[in-house]
């Protein structure tokens, strides 16, 4: 079976700092990796996944992700964040060729003015 | 906005009473998916769907539940003799099987429901 794990349950940081959200996986075999960005009471919005091929992942509103397979991370990164960016981030697994995917509990980021 | 659409987006019930919701994929969409969120939590597996083929049910998924999708096109899903454990985030999603995005799931807005 296969489970994500976001240690952190806050985050926050400035606006123009650096902004990482944490994320570590299980899973058999190699990885399909997702992360989602979720407004209030609004639905899930894809940010970016990785499949295969660079470990580095580029996605949408200038996030990024490195998906590291000795440590089984997959953490979320943005080199400049803005207070609109502030919302609650999932990562999420899903073995290869298994489209069921498995959440973390989510990440709320705060950034301030 | 050719997004995944879901209705209602809001429902209140009493206990005991049966609910329906409604899930319109993106219109090439083969794949569609049903999770629930319950605050605090990632959303969680339910079921899915290939074309109007119930492929996989969760565990979660007990017998009150019932999912279908019987044109290949929007699904339900139906809860019946509704709990107050039932109150949660009612999330679908849906995926192509074709093309270059077959990995990527998307999810409409969401139903909340409200169990009294």
């Amino acid at each position: 079976a296969q489970s994500v794990a976001q240690p952190e349950d806050q985050v926050n940081v400035a606006e123009g700092n650096p902004l990482t959200v944490k994320c570590t996986y299980s899973v058999s075999g190699n990885p399909y990796l997702f992360w989602y960005v979720q407004y209030p009471n609004r639905g899930l919005q894809f940010l970016l996944k990785y499949i295969t091929g660079d470990n580095l992942v580029k996605g949408s509103y200038g996030f990024e992700a490195e998906f590291n397979k000795s440590q089984t991370s997959f953490h979320l990164k943005k080199p400049s964040a803005l207070v609109s960016d502030s919302a609650l981030y999932f990562c999420a697994v899903s073995p290869r060729n298994d489209y069921k995917l498995s959440f973390g509990a989510g990440t709320t980021v705060t950034v301030r003015a | 906005d050719t997004g995944v659409s879901q209705d209602p987006r809001h429902k209140i019930t009493k206990r005991g009473q049966n609910v329906t919701f409604r899930c319109d994929p993106i219109s090439e969409h083969n794949r569609l998916y049903w999770y629930r969120q319950t605050l605090g939590q990632g959303p969680e597996f339910l079921t899915y769907f290939q074309n109007e083929a119930q492929l996989e049910k969760s565990r979660l998924l007990s017998d009150r539940f019932s999912a279908e999708r019987p044109k290949g096109s929007f699904s339900t899903l139906e809860i019946q003799r509704t709990e107050q454990g039932d109150s949660a985030m009612y999330l679908c999603a849906s995926s192509a099987d074709s093309g270059g995005d077959t990995d990527t799931q998307y999810f409409g807005p969401g139903t909340r429901l409200t169990v009294l």
